[in-house]
This record gives structure tokens, C-alpha cells and sequence, in this order.
């Protein structure tokens, strides 16, 4: 069975800093791989996702993730933080040839001035 | 406007009253989906639809039903035999049921049992 793991349940950073939010993730099988992010009280709105080729995978609002097939893992990165980025962060996995994501449990991004 | 509307955006029940969630998609989508959403627990599916007139249960469908007699709706019905219903429920759509696909999420319902 498939599972995701987000190592960390809250990030604080300051406004400029550079953030690193983990996700770690086990499955025998080829697996797409997506971020999404939920703005308070709002629904999840998707960053970026892995489907196949390049390993570098470029968002929206400047976020990155690098898929690592060795590590099983797709950290998402930006390199200058915002206010507008405080927000909770979901990885989320999907096996080839099912039909349903499996999300992780969520980080939270906040970020000090 | 395109997009996923729910209602409402609060609700209160009190306990052993069936109460019944509102999604609504106007994008044309093939699929949809229902999730709860518990502090510190991620999402987890209830039901999804890859076509009207039908659904399959997700991880957690006890205690829910649903119906797809439309394309653009896919009512959640919170029976008094969920156990635990207090939570923040989220209706997804994507284009087709393919796992690549991205799904698109209404704002929420926030369910409160009293």
C-alpha cells in the first residue's frame, strides 16, 4: 500500500528566507506526485505536479520540487519567502493505474515578518 | 465564471439528524469527489464519481451516502450513523477520472455537530 509522509506539521521562516517543506513517500509501483496548497478557510488549489520526465518541476508563486526516485521523496522549495505565502501545504501521491490521490497530513507555513 | 461552488459554507446538526452538503461544478468535468479534512490528518476520500450514475466508495464512506443524477452536482449526505461527522468537508472536480489529472476544490463546508 501507498503512503505520504510530511515530516513536519508546522514550518515558521522568516519573510525572505528560503523554505524547504519534505515529503517522503513508499510505493512499490511508479507514482505521480503532486503539492497543493489551502489558503485559510479557502479549498486546496494545486502548486505543481511530477507526471514523467525532468525531475525539476516548476509551480506557480515560485515553487519548485525535485522529484528523487532513490530518496522516494518530493521536497518543495522556494527560495524568498512572503507574507502571501502562509498557507498549509499538502503532498499527495498517486499510483499508475488507480483512480484516487493519497494526501499527506499537511504543512503549515508561516511566515514572520 | 467557471469553478465549484459549495453550500453552505457553515452547518450545524444536531446529533442523529441526516444533514446533506451542496457541490455544484460548472467546468464540464467528467469526475468528482468528495474529502474530509481533520486537523493534523490531510484529506481522506469519502466517495468520488467518474461519471454520472455512478460512484465508488473511498476510504472512509461509512456513515455517508451520495447521488450523481447530474453531471454538474454530486450531493454528500451525512447520516446519524457517522459517528464522528464534526469536520471540514471539500468537493473536488477534475476532467476525467485519470489519476494525472488535476483536481480542482471548492471553498468547503464546515460541519459541526452540536
Amino acid at each position: 500500500a501507498q503512503s505520504v509522509t510530511q515530516l513536519d506539521s508546522q514550518v515558521p521562516v522568516f519573510e525572505e528566507a528560503p523554505v524547504e517543506l519534505r515529503c517522503n513517500y513508499s510505493s512499490s509501483v511508479s507514482v505521480y506526485l503532486f503539492w497543493y496548497v489551502q489558503y485559510p478557510n479557502q479549498g486546496l488549489q494545486l502548486l505543481l505536479k511530477y507526471l514523467s520526465g525532468s525531475t525539476l518541476v516548476k509551480g506557480i508563486n515560485g515553487f519548485e520540487a525535485e522529484f528523487n526516485k532513490s530518496q522516494t521523496s518530493f521536497h518543495l522549495r522556494k527560495p524568498s519567502v512572503h507574507i502571501s505565502d502562509t498557507a498549509e501545504y499538502f503532498c499527495a501521491v498517486g499510483l499508475q493505474g488507480a483512480q484516487k490521490l493519497v494526501f499527506g497530513q499537511g504543512t503549515r507555513l508561516t511566515i514572520n515578518p | 465564471d467557471g469553478g465549484i461552488t459549495q453550500s453552505p459554507k457553515y452547518l450545524f446538526r444536531k446529533e442523529g439528524q441526516n444533514v446533506t452538503l451542496s457541490c455544484e461544478q460548472n467546468l464540464n468535468h467528467d469526475a468528482m469527489y468528495w474529502y474530509r479534512q481533520d486537523p493534523g490528518q490531510g484529506l481522506r476520500l469519502i466517495y468520488y464519481s467518474q461519471i454520472v450514475n455512478d460512484f465508488q466508495k473511498g476510504d472512509i464512506a461509512e456513515g455517508y451516502s451520495v447521488s450523481r443524477e447530474k453531471k454538474e452536482s454530486f450531493p454528500l449526505t451525512v447520516t446519524s450513523a457517522q459517528k464522528n461527522p464534526t469536520a471540514f468537508y471539500l468537493c473536488a472536480s477534475s476532467p476525467v477520472a485519470q489519476i494525472t489529472d488535476t483536481q480542482y476544490f471548492g471553498p468547503g463546508t464546515r460541519l459541526t455537530v452540536l
